[in-house]
């Protein structure tokens, strides 16, 4: 039982650059998360999914796209790296109480 | 809109004390309440989950209260180790189509021998 899985571990990115972040969950979950983590300002949330076939913007969303591609998998992708964009993304899946993190993905945008 | 504060931000204490962090909310309108465990450059660990309705939740040596109409949880650490050295992080599940969970900034707690 894997859990929350992401990939890539880390990433440098160029200015401008596009990446896809992969996340997916075998708890057979509904609502799935996004997540930024920057020092002193804890997790932001970038987007989330209550179900397979939704989406919906959450604090931080300028920058990002997002698609949910099945109940197990839900990717983001950054469509023109910005420095600003440097962070650790987390992925989370939510049972009916508690939510779940992946180990996360840590970005470096130069 | 929801907003959750964590004090202290940062905390050292010697070996075998007895600790509280705290954690506030502003609206009271919650499902449950979670407390977190991150270790420096990992994820993050699900400590305690509180549900609305519960008044406090007992693991080993932490115990975290839910006090939902003054808007405070916290989490208590009993006769604390090295290994409890991390970030320990707070976060809400509110009610009202509020599908997301919305986390404090942490405390910051170094143990030293």
């Amino acid at each position: 039982n894997a859990g929350v899985t992401q990939t890539p571990k880390f990433q440098v990115l160029k200015t401008g650059q596009s990446m896809t972040l992969q996340c997916a969950q075998d708890m057979n979950h509904n609502s799935m998360y996004w997540y930024r983590q920057d020092p002193g300002m804890g997790l932001r949330l970038i987007y989330y999914s209550a179900s397979e076939g939704t989406t919906d913007k959450g604090e931080v969303p300028n920058g990002y796209n997002v698609s949910r591609l099945n109940k197990r998998e839900f990717s983001l992708r950054l469509e023109s790296a910005a420095p600003s964009q440097t962070s650790v993304y987390f992925c989370a899946s939510r049972s009916i109480y508690e939510q779940y993190f992946g180990p996360g993905t840590r970005l470096t945008v130069t | 809109k929801q907003e959750v504060t964590q004090i202290p931000a940062a905390l050292s204490v010697p070996e075998g004390e007895n600790l509280v962090l705290n954690c506030s909310f502003t609206d009271s309108a919650i499902y449950n309440l979670q407390w977190f465990r991150q270790d420096p450059g990992k994820g993050l660990t699900s400590l305690l989950l509180i549900q609305s309705s519960q008044r406090e939740q007992t693991s080993g040596r932490l115990n975290a209260s839910l006090d939902k109409s003054s808007g405070r949880s916290t989490l208590y650490i009993a006769a604390s180790q090295p290994g409890d050295s991390a970030t320990y992080l707070c976060a809400v599940f509110g009610s009202g189509g509020y599908n997301k969970l919305i986390f404090g900034a942490g405390t910051r707690l170094a143990v030293h021998p």
